[in-house]
């Protein structure tokens, strides 16, 4: 069955420091990836997708992330951290079957220390 | 565009009281979706629609039900509220073509609590 693992439920950084969420999945063919973000009382947010192509892909915020299938994983970086993204980051896989179903991991919550 | 609307924000039920979360699209999508957030639980499926008159049942549906008479609306329908409904309810649309799965577009979300 497929699955989407954040092993880190909360981290926390100093602002300005860099950061990097970790995101496996189990999926037997080429998955479709999401980031979502979603600040607190808020729904969630795209951050960014990748279907094929280029492995590093650029989201907002200056979010990026890289494709490696070779360690099922989809891992979220930022080069340096504002205390604006302070929030809960969920990862995502979508799976083709009768409809387009989308697995949402547990979530990584991040807290920024000024 | 407004994208995804819900209401209400926030809600208190009492155990077996019933109730409907609204949820509406001004941006033509064909899919739609219910999820229940519950913490370090993630999103869980709880129904969705691949247009207007189609739904079916996702991961959690027990003690729900949805209609899709427009390809707008998407209400949520709680019967019999349980406290083990007590959560964060979140109505999500996209697009569907091209062969792809495309990003959802998410409410703010409603507050549920079953006491």
């Amino acid at each position: 069955a497929q699955s989407v693992t954040q092993p880190d439920i909360h981290i926390t950084v100093s602002e300005g420091a860099s950061l990097e969420l970790r995101c496996n999945y189990s999926y037997g063919a080429t998955p479709y990836l999401f980031w979502y973000v979603q600040s607190p009382g808020q729904g969630l947010q795209l951050l960014l997708k990748y279907f094929s192509g280029d492995t590093l892909v650029q989201g907002i915020k200056g979010f990026e992330a890289e494709f490696k299938r070779s360690q099922s994983s989809f891992n979220l970086r930022k080069p340096s951290v504002h205390w604006s993204d302070a929030a809960e980051y969920f990862c995502a896989v979508g799976v083709k079957t009768s409809y387009d179903k989308v697995i949402f991991g547990p979530g990584t919550s991040l807290s920024v220390i000024p | 565009n407004a994208g995804v609307t819900q209401t209400p924000k926030f809600r208190i039920l009492k155990i077996g009281q019933s109730m409907t979360l609204q949820c509406t699209q001004d941006m033509n999508h064909n899919y739609m979706y219910w999820y229940r957030q519950d913490p370090g639980m993630g999103l869980k499926l709880i129904y969705y629609s691949v247009g207007a008159g189609i739904t079916d049942k996702g991961e959690v549906p027990n003690g729900y039900n949805v209609s899709r008479s427009t390809t707008e609306d998407f209400p949520l329908r709680l019967e019999l509220a349980a406290p083990s409904q007590t959560s964060v309810y979140f109505c999500a649309s996209s697009y569907s073509g091209a062969g792809l799965i495309h990003e959802q577009y998410f409410g703010p979300g409603t507050r549920l609590t079953v006491t």
